[in-house]
């Protein structure tokens, strides 16, 4: 168990919907990335947040936004949904350091697997 | 921009006989390397970080090497609790994000 954790597990919609996926960081880690995984492109980076600020992006999708709250969780929307949206969503949550230059380990959370009918 | 290749796509072993998975990277300027294991449907379970060459680290049957140009993560007399898929990622200058090879996928027969 890391420490992470994400709800739901699984999710199941329509094309066109909206969803939020959830995550909880490892007590006292302020770092947030989000990240995708589907089959054909692997484990894709999206968004990350640090202390409640977003800190960078990827390839993220308009459609797709994220937030960080006061209390360091973090959500992910997901909008107009599409088929190729199904995929394998991730939260990892780090803590890094000034004194490591920012190096650190991200702890990953078990997933939400999204499918879009 | 920021390469990570991981050969060979899938490994099949027999329980006890030893391997290497490779990792080779193309990346400006490395902060660290990460192995992490991943079952099917599951999280990514880290395993190691590497932050220069010449470093080494050990876990149980497993071993990380790194270079400036690759990384092996070296499989011992595995078990077949060790059938996974093996992902390596790179941290380059820009701040945090990982990326991700495609993954080794292991199998151990008993």
């Amino acid at each position: 168990d890391s420490g992470v954790t994400q709800t739901p597990k699984h999710l199941i919609t329509a094309t066109g919907q909206r969803v939020t996926l959830r995550c909880s960081p490892r007590s006292g880690d302020l770092s947030v990335y989000w990240y995708q995984q589907s089959l054909d492109q692997g484990l894709q980076f999206l968004i990350q947040y640090y202390n409640g600020e977003e800190r960078a992006k990827g390839n993220i999708l308009e459609r797709f936004s994220a937030q960080q709250f006061p209390d360091l969780h973090s959500e992910l929307n997901l909008s107009s949904l599409e088929l190729g949206d199904s995929a394998l969503y991730f939260c990892a949550s780090s803590q890094p350091t000034l004194s490591s230059g920012g190096r650190d380990t991200q702890y990953f959370g078990p997933g939400t697997r999204l499918t879009v009918l | 921009e920021d390469q990570v290749t991981q050969s060979p796509e899938a490994l099949r072993l027999q329980e006890g006989e030893s391997s290497s998975l490779n990792c080779s990277y193309t990346v400006s300027g490395l902060r660290g390397l990460f192995w992490y294991r991943q079952d099917p449907g599951k999280g990514p379970e880290f395993l190691f970080t590497l932050y220069s060459a010449g470093e080494e680290k050990e876990k149980e049957r497993l071993k990380a090497t790194l270079t400036k140009k690759e990384s092996f993560l070296h499989i011992t007399a595995p078990k077949p609790e060790d059938s996974a898929t093996y992902l390596c990622a790179v941290q380059a200058r820009s701040w945090g994000k990982l990326q991700f090879g495609a993954g080794t996928q292991v199998v151990v027969t008993p």
